[in-house]
Formats: structure tokens, sequence, C-alpha cells
């Protein structure tokens, strides 16, 4: 298993500042994951977060709004730059772990970050 | 662009009641199938992750089922809880390789509320 430490849990923010949140995970991971829910949407993966190398972006998502560190293989942030109220979410980082014999993955998660934007 | 999807959105029920709820995924490059209870203030927890068709995962009252060649998983909940008020994630993995390593694509959850 994994434990993920996310911070802040919540926060509001200004609209046109930024905010940083943190994962801490206590064992080391290759990838971390970074995901967004709006108001009665999916969880939607904003990037993977690789260690030693630039950040995987999906699409509908950049670099220069949604800046990662990875520093090493246990910690990882994300900012949302220039906020608008349309940022207003849970974002969530994620790690996953193969378990068993049928190496299935499963994912474990941070507490979450309920971000609101006024 | 793959698409999970899930039903209902919302559902209320009274405790004891037996409920279900529905998740439908790609049938094709299928790989696993994740149903997730999301709790508020908390982190998602990992019910079941199902790989194989026909499968039947049961963890005491909640119990899932999937069918790959439809593309689509039950959730069950017998005789529910004020405690299983929650949100429930579907989630799926495809077997495509590369940049889809490791990811899962979402529904947009069945929210549960069961009143005492």
């Amino acid at each position: 298993s994994a434990v993920i430490s996310q911070k802040p849990s919540r926060d509001i923010c200004q609209r046109g500042t930024s905010l940083t949140i943190q994962c801490q995970v206590d064992s080391q991971v290759t990838m971390m994951f970074w995901y967004r829910q709006q108001p009665g949407q999916s969880l939607t993966l904003i990037a993977t977060a690789n260690q030693g190398s630039e950040a995987t972006y999906e699409s509908g998502f950049v670099i220069d709004k949604f800046p990662i560190s990875r520093p090493n293989l246990t910690f990882s942030t994300l900012t949302v730059s220039n906020m608008s109220p349309e940022d207003s979410s849970i974002y969530l980082c994620s790690v996953t772990k193969v378990r068993g014999p049928g190496l299935n993955t499963e994912a474990f998660f941070g507490q979450g970050t309920r971000l609101t934007v006024v | 662009i793959l698409n999970v999807e899930q039903s209902p959105q919302s559902l209320h029920v009274q405790e004891g009641d037996s409920t279900n709820f529905t998740c439908s995924f790609p049938s094709s490059n299928f790989y696993a199938l994740h149903w997730y209870r999301w709790e508020t203030a908390k982190s998602p927890e990992a019910l079941f992750v199902m790989t194989l068709n026909g499968d039947e995962k049961k963890k005491g009252r909640i119990s899932a089922t999937l069918n790959t060649k439809e593309g689509y998983s039950y959730l069950y909940i017998k005789g529910s809880q004020p405690e299983d008020s929650a949100t429930y994630l579907c989630a799926f993995t495809s077997r495509a390789g590369g940049t889809s390593y490791g990811k899962l694509t979402f529904g947009q959850g069945t929210i549960l509320t069961v009143h005492p």
C-alpha cells in the first residue's frame, strides 16, 4: 500500500494568485498523478509527474497553468497559477502500486485539496 | 478518448434498502476495472480491482460484477447503512502501453445518500 500526505486540505484564494499543493508519499514511486474534480464532473487527470523528467500533461492542461515539480521519488507539487473561479475544484494526487501475483495495479490517493477561488 | 459512464448520478435510499449502480466502459483494450468509495474529506478508498470477465468480488455487504465483453460493471450494496453514504467511483485502465500506463479513467461517480 501507499500512504500519501497532501496539503493544504482546503484553501480559499483570490483570483489572479497561485497556490502550490504538496504531496508526500511514504515510499518511492516512479510516477505520481495529479487529478482534478470540478463540481459535478469526473476525476480528470491533469498530468503525470515523473522523477528526473518533465511532467506529461493531458489534453487541455498546460505547464504554464499547472507547473509540476518532482524533485525526488517521494514528493511532488502542483501549482495552480493565475487562478480564476473556474479553477475551483478538488485536486488529488495519486500513485499506483502493483498488487498481487496478477500484477493488478491499485491507486492510492492523498486526502485532496478543496480549492475555492473568489 | 476513453469514456467511462456511471449511473445514476445520485441515489437516495432508506437504511436497510439494497441498491446497485452501474459503470460502463470501453470493451476494447480492457485491462482492469476499479471501484472506489470516496467519503467527504477523506481519500478515495479502493473497494475492488477486477480484471477477468465474469469476476465477482465481495467485501462485507458490498459486491461487484464485471462483464468485459459488453463493457459494464455493477456495484451492489445489501442492507444499506448511513455509513455507506459516499461517492462511488469506477475507473478503467487500458491495456494500451506507453503514455497510458498506470492511468485510470474515472466515471463521474454515483453519490449515495442513505437516510436513517
